[in-house]
């Protein structure tokens, strides 16, 4: 099926670790996103990748690196994990050399105990 | 950055309603999407909708770019319906998505 997949769907782990999500899309998109939805449902960008390179990076702690080895991949790897850290965080991708949608994945839930 | 503002913040129907959806923008957009995010945390795309009308189903949604507002129409309402519906922008000069805070709809049997 063509989409956009991440890895795993659900992560519990305890503060100070060092945590991996995967991203991986097969729609041929040129750039990827990473969004954040806290508990109030609010979603929020945090990066984006075209053509490997990154072109958004708002205000996020630089525990959070994103890592993209090719245009169909773009891995979240956070270090030293924090309570507030606990979110859905969502991957997305899109063709920017069209107006057109963006396809998101179906989430990640992570949960830091 | 754009501002995105979605009313009403909550909404609770009677299976069978319709109802309306508004999305307000403060800046030009080529972009606007229509989500609706089902009680499994999915976000499902439901429009892809810069400008003018589209209909699928019960459901259909209009942008009106000149005035930065768009709605989104629900016709004969399910509980499957029940979820966050999110608004969407890209400013015209822009590449990233800008969410509404969204509106909870919970349709009761």
């Amino acid at each position: 099926d063509t989409a956009v997949s991440q890895t795993p769907k659900y992560l519990v782990t305890q503060m100070g670790n060092d945590k991996s999500i995967k991203c991986e899309q097969n729609l041929g998109h040129d750039t990827m996103y990473w969004y954040k939805q806290d508990s109030k449902k609010f979603l929020k960008i945090m990066f984006s990748y075209n053509n490997k390179e990154l072109i958004i990076n708002e205000t996020v702690p630089n525990r959070f690196s994103p890592k993209s080895p090719d245009k169909a991949h773009l891995n979240l790897h956070i270090n030293s994990l924090e309570l507030g850290d606990s979110a859905v965080y969502f991957c997305a991708s899109r063709d920017s050399s069209i107006n057109s949608p963006l396809h998101f994945g179906n989430g990640t839930r992570l949960t830091v105990t | 950055g754009i501002q995105v503002e979605q009313s009403p913040p909550d909404l609770i129907l009677q299976e069978g309603a319709n109802s309306t959806l508004r999305c307000n923008f403060s800046d030009s957009v080529n972009n606007l999407q229509w989500f609706h995010q089902n009680p499994w945390g999915q976000l499902i795309n439901l429009f892809y909708i810069p400008s003018g009308t589209k209909q699928n189903g019960r459901l259909s949604a209009t942008t009106v770019a000149t005035e930065r507002y768009s709605l989104l129409y629900i016709s004969s309402s399910q509980t499957t319906d029940s979820g966050v519906y999110f608004c969407a922008v890209v400013r015209t000069s822009g590449s990233r998505l800008t969410f509404g805070e969204g509106t909870q709809l919970t349709v009761n049997p």
